[in-house]
């Protein structure tokens, strides 16, 4: 079965710090998303993005953040200077269309902020 | 109020019991339900669509209920690999032009031999 992948699997930063986190998305896939998870707590929507363009962004997505597709196969999401309050997993995921209800997810990026 | 609720657990059950959780929504204007399954520390993967008429996949049983705002999902026959966290996820209007889908806290199952 195709598979999104992510990497790295565990990123540490120290605080005011720029990360990228790269993500793979299924190859004919032409929609993507970003999604946190803080420990102990519920997955958040980040972004949404389609055609080079942010479709919807949460309010937790702030001018801090943004999402590139530098290729036809890399999506990024980088965070220009991390907080202690980023600290979390962050789930890529991709999918066939907004309508459609199967989000394939990657196996997430493990953030830590020091 | 939340978005989505979910009593968070953990529901512990013995193997070949059978087991319901239960989620609500606010949105009125929801349109789609979903149930995923998240095991511990990993990436949530969709179970099954939720639609009104109900609708069964093996074990799993899943109901919607429009007019309470309501969803729930019934397992039965227990077995050890249901053990894991079940995401109760709605979309709103707008997600269909958008994709974003919101989740619930999770229910967690841990079924013992």
């Amino acid at each position: 079965e195709p598979e999104v992948t992510q990497t790295p699997s565990h990123q540490v930063t120290q605080m005011g710090q720029e990360v990228i986190l790269r993500c793979v998305p299924i190859s004919n896939h032409l929609y993507f998303y970003w999604y946190r998870q803080i420990l102990g707590q519920k997955v958040e929507f980040l972004v949404s993005f389609y055609n080079n363009e942010i479709s919807e962004k949460s309010e937790i997505f702030d001018d801090q953040f943004s999402v590139e597709r530098p290729d036809g196969s890399n999506f990024t999401l980088k965070i220009r200077s991390t907080k202690l309050e980023d600290s979390a997993m962050y789930f890529c995921a991709s999918s066939e269309a907004f309508s459609k209800p199967h989000r394939y997810f990657g196996p997430g990026t493990r953030l830590t902020v020091l | 109020r939340k978005e989505v609720e979910q009593d968070p657990g953990p529901f512990n059950v013995p193997e070949g019991a059978t087991v319901a959780f239960n989620c609500t929504y606010s949105n009125s204007a929801s349109q789609s339900f979903f149930w995923y399954r998240q095991d511990c520390r990993k990436e949530p993967k969709l179970l099954m669509s939720v639609y009104s008429s109900g609708n069964e996949d093996g074990r799993f049983t899943a109901q919607l209920n429009r007019a309470s705002q309501y969803i729930s999902l019934l397992i039965r026959d227990s077995k050890l690999s249901d053990s894991a966290t079940y995401l109760c996820v709605v979309t709103d209007h707008g997600s269909s032009n958008t994709g974003k889908l919101i989740f619930g806290q999770g229910t967690t199952l841990q079924v013992k031999p």
